[in-house]
């Protein structure tokens, strides 16, 4: 069975850091073009950023470039998003995905003092 | 990044079929096919059709996707009270180099 699991949210200050981890399992995760997307709390869903199956391109919405980094090990089969300068607009449940077949339960970023 | 384009809500009877689009652009859903995800009320995402209209393993055949130029659509067939949740569709956008989601479609269940 294809499986994502994200860890490492949490309750956090603006202008703090936070780092996730999505562990895969059931699929080839080194051939996946992985992602991270998002969902403020009533909202829809919001693409974040994306990783090429060997990480050497990385893609991200606008609102995160400088502040968040997308990576992968392999030979970990895992996903991170590392954040930093977080915003009270960064609050979301956040996903990770191969957006064209498998998605994660989600993991809670809030972000406030 | 701009979106692709959901009718905020359909309504249908119990039994009946509802149809959902989702327009996008050559460089997205004309190009690269959509996929689509349906959201219960508290719950994860869960993908009922990839890019490729195929439905994952698990998902019921009341569920079906099709592609037309740049609209994507998500037949579902004599819809249940369980099928009361968002719909979403997303692409690939070759332009933007960004997956792109579309606002969500509530379907309500009469």
């Amino acid at each position: 069975e294809m499986q994502l699991v994200e860890s490492g949210g949490g309750l956090v200050q603006p202008g703090g850091s936070l780092r996730l981890s999505c562990a895969a399992s059931g699929f080839t995760f080194s051939n996946s073009w992985m992602c991270w997307v998002r969902q403020a709390p009533g909202k829809g869903l919001e693409w974040v950023a994306s990783i090429t199956p060997d990480g050497s391109e990385k893609y991200y919405v606008d609102s995160v470039k400088g502040r968040f980094t997308i990576s992968r090990d392999n030979a970990k089969t895992s996903l991170y998003l590392q954040m930093s300068s977080l915003r009270a607009e960064d609050t979301a449940v956040y996903y990770c995905a191969d957006a064209d077949m498998v998605w994660g339960q989600g993991t809670l970023v809030t972000v406030s003092s | 990044q701009a979106g692709l384009t959901q009718p905020p809500s359909v309504s249908k009877d119990l039994r009946q079929t509802a149809t959902l689009t989702c327009t996008g652009n050559s460089n997205n859903v004309g190009n690269q096919g959509a996929t689509w995800l349906q959201q219960r009320q508290g719950h994860p995402p869960k993908l009922l059709s990839h890019r490729s209209n195929n439905r994952p393993s698990g998902i019921s055949d009341t569920f079906s996707a099709s592609t037309s130029g740049n609209t994507a659509s998500l037949t579902i067939t004599g819809v249940q009270p369980e099928d009361e949740a968002d719909y979403y569709c997303s692409a690939w956008d070759t332009s933007l180099s960004a997956w792109v989601f579309g606002g969500g479609t509530k379907l309500t269940v009469l």
